[in-house]
């Protein structure tokens, strides 16, 4: 079955950088792309970027670009997300997702992360 | 200050019919395939609608999807308890190069 299997809750203070780990299994992981979707405490979703699992090539939103780097590892068929110069606003549970496009066809989701940025 | 519009809240009572909305424009739903997940406070969306009106597997055919112009819906017949939940739509923007998502409707069942 098609799992993906987030690391686990982060506290950051800020300025630092976290990286979120997404592993996946269940599938053949480079024939899917893996989009990064956050929510902050009582709020809707957001979308940080993408990533093509086989290529390795990225897509960030213009909101994150910066500040944001995905990459992967298939060997392990993991995705990881690294997020710096972080400010209380990034407070948020970060979603791995994936999709088989560029679409939002996100059938798949991991657990979800809770990165809390507090000094 | 997200992209695609819907109505923040809405109730219904068990057993009815109720739509969900959600608005854009050209470069997204008008251009694009809408989703629809379904979220119950504490846990990961789920899919509900893929490519503006298909089910996922699983998903039971009172929910059912439509897309006319740069609009979209999602309609729940047979409304039940457990139907409560926050519902959003999403889409691709051809403009911002990414993926968009609607405020979020919160549907309580009465």
């Amino acid at each position: 079955q098609v799992q993906l299997v987030q690391s686990g809750a982060e506290v950051k203070k800020p300025g630092a950088s976290v990286k979120v780990s997404c592993k996946a299994s269940g599938y053949t992981f480079t024939s899917y792309y893996i989009h990064w979707v956050r929510q902050a405490p009582g709020q809707g979703l957001e979308w940080l970027g993408v990533i093509n699992a086989s290529g390795g090539n990225t897509n960030y939103a213009r909101k994150f670009q910066g500040r944001v780097t995905m990459t992967r590892d298939t060997s392990t068929s993991t995705v990881y997300m690294v997020l710096s110069r972080l400010r209380s606003e990034d407070t948020a549970t970060y979603y791995c997702t994936r999709d088989d496009d560029y679409s939002g066809n996100y059938d798949y989701w991991g657990q979800g992360t809770l990165v809390t940025v507090s000094s | 200050q997200y992209v695609l519009t819907q109505s923040p809240s809405a109730s219904a009572t068990p057993g009815q019919r109720f739509t969900i909305s959600c608005s854009g424009g050209s470069p997204n739903i008008g251009g694009n395939n809408v989703y629809w997940y379904q979220q119950v406070p504490g846990t990961a969306p789920k899919l509900l609608i893929y490519r503006n009106n298909q089910r996922p597997s699983g998903v039971p055919d009172r929910f059912s999807g439509s897309k006319s112009g740069t609009s979209a819906s999602l309609a729940i017949s047979g409304l039940r308890s457990d139907d409560e939940a926050d519902y959003y739509c999403a889409s691709w923007d051809d403009n911002l190069s990414g993926v968009v998502f609607g405020g979020g409707t919160k549907l309580t069942v009465l």
